[in-house]
């Protein structure tokens, strides 16, 4: 069975500072991968997606970036904090068919910006 | 790009009633719709998809139906359970496409 994990679980951070999430899955090789940022309030904003190791695409520009140094392993960064960057980020992976497959979300980390 | 409207920001039913939830897309090339449940505080999790194949596809009970001549889908929520309360988003995107639009999200409180 497939299993995804996230880390940290929660993080209050102050604006300026770095800030390093990761997503691990384990029990599946070369899926698909993505970053989703949640605001207060639901709405979902996808930041990134990739198809392979080594190679990360770009859905929109918050300052953030994201790398996938292993096959299993995905990782949301960025140098400077904005109070903006508050929220909920999602990782999720879905089997690598193609864009039109369910995506298996991971537990979330709780980032808070003050 | 492609858009996708959630009708309903919030529905209440009482428990056992049904419940339905409406989504329109703009993109005709989408052809993969699921659908994500999101309960209070908590990730989100797969519910049902529908594929551009079919126009209605079941489980238990759930029912999403597709009229791609609308570009509309809905999900049918049967006998709803207060374990039913929670956020659902609807999404569209294509076999090619890995970045699925998803609506805004309908809060369901199902009421004992």
């Amino acid at each position: 069975a497939q299993t995804i994990h996230q880390w940290p679980v929660a993080e209050i951070k102050a604006v300026g500072s770095p800030l390093s999430l990761g997503c691990t899955i384990k029990g599946k090789s070369s899926p698909n991968l993505y970053w989703y940022w949640q605001a207060t309030g639901g709405t979902l904003q996808q930041l990134f997606y990739s198809i392979t190791v080594g190679q990360v695409e770009s859905v929109v520009q918050l300052n953030l970036s994201a790398s996938r140094p292993k096959d299993d392993q995905f990782i949301l960064s960025t140098e400077k904090l904005l109070l903006s960057h508050s929220g909920f980020y999602l990782c999720a992976w879905s089997f690598d068919w193609g864009g039109d497959a369910e995506q298996f979300f991971g537990p979330g980390t709780r980032l808070t910006v003050l | 790009g492609e858009k996708v409207e959630q009708h309903e920001s919030t529905l209440s039913v009482r428990e056992g009633d049904s419940a339905v939830i409406n989504c329109t897309y703009t993109d005709t090339a989408s052809s993969y719709f699921p659908w994500y449940k999101q309960e209070a505080g908590k990730s989100l999790h797969f519910v049902i998809d529908i594929r551009s194949n079919v126009d209605r596809k079941q489980s238990q009970r759930l029912t999403v139906l597709l009229d791609k001549k609308a570009k509309r889908f809905s999900l049918h929520i049967t006998a709803t359970q207060p374990e039913d309360s929670a956020i659902y988003f609807c999404a569209a995107t294509s076999g090619g496409n890995y970045k699925p639009t998803f609506g805004k999200g309908t809060s369901l409180v199902v009421h004992p």
